[in-house]
């Protein structure tokens, strides 16, 4: 099984931050990562895939990098509505599908 | 308009059964591969089972296996999660999500193993 290692568990930052969340993955996997957005009760939603392709709709402040096992999620200029739990997944493996602990981002 | 309704979840004791439901809409359901995936309560996402578009292609996470069997109905446009015999360890909101980029999501359906 391909293990989703995510840091941090959880910050705190303000509005206009910039926030970097990372991803490393037990082994290569090719780009092949997806990052959701949770807020409470409801169902994540799709933010990036390939690492680094913005799903249609989403805020041009979210991006993602990385290659190999390294990956991450930045938000340039933190929104209020950004507060909230983050989920990278990898899809290497697939349909088998894991994902990382999560990072939830509170207010400062 | 994309929606995926889920329904079935409940209570139910340590060793029963539940048959989960994931009715959609607004897209060619027969088109789509689908999976269910799942979070405890204040925990992270689990990935459960996959079914492939034509049904012929299907796999589970370890802890499911031989315990769990998913199922599609294109006639209906509706995924199923038929559950046996329960444990704790299987509480949780169970999602249904679409096809290759889990671009939607369902709202969820909580089950709840418990004596």
């Amino acid at each position: 099984d391909i293990q989703m290692t995510q840091s941090p568990s959880s910050l705190s930052a303000s509005v206009g931050d910039r926030v970097t969340i990372t991803c490393r993955a037990s082994q290569g996997i090719s780009n092949s990562l997806a990052w959701y957005q949770q807020k409470p009760g409801k169902a994540p939603k799709l933010l990036l895939y390939a690492a680094s392709r913005l799903e249609s709709g989403v805020p041009s402040r979210f991006s993602g990098s990385g290659f190999g096992t390294d990956y991450t999620l930045t938000i340039s200029s933190l929104q209020p509505e950004d507060f909230a739990t983050y989920f990278c997944q990898q899809y290497y493996s697939t349909p088998q599908r894991t994902f990382g602990q999560g990072t939830k981002v509170e207010i400062k | 308009e994309v929606q995926l309704v889920e329904s079935g979840g409940g209570l139910v004791q340590p060793g029963g059964s539940l048959r989960l439901s994931c009715a959609a809409s607004g897209f060619t359901f027969s088109s789509y591969e689908m999976n269910w995936v799942r979070q405890a309560p204040g925990k992270g996402l689990e990935w459960v089972s996959y079914i492939s578009s034509s049904g012929s292609i299907i796999d589970y996470v370890d802890s499911v296996k031989g315990r769990f069997t998913i199922s599609r109905d294109s006639a209906k446009n509706s995924l199923y999660l038929q559950m046996n015999s329960l444990r704790a360890e299987d509480t949780a909101v169970y999602y249904c999500a679409r096809g290759s980029s889990w671009d939607y999501w369902g709202q969820g359906t909580l089950v709840t193993v418990s004596s």
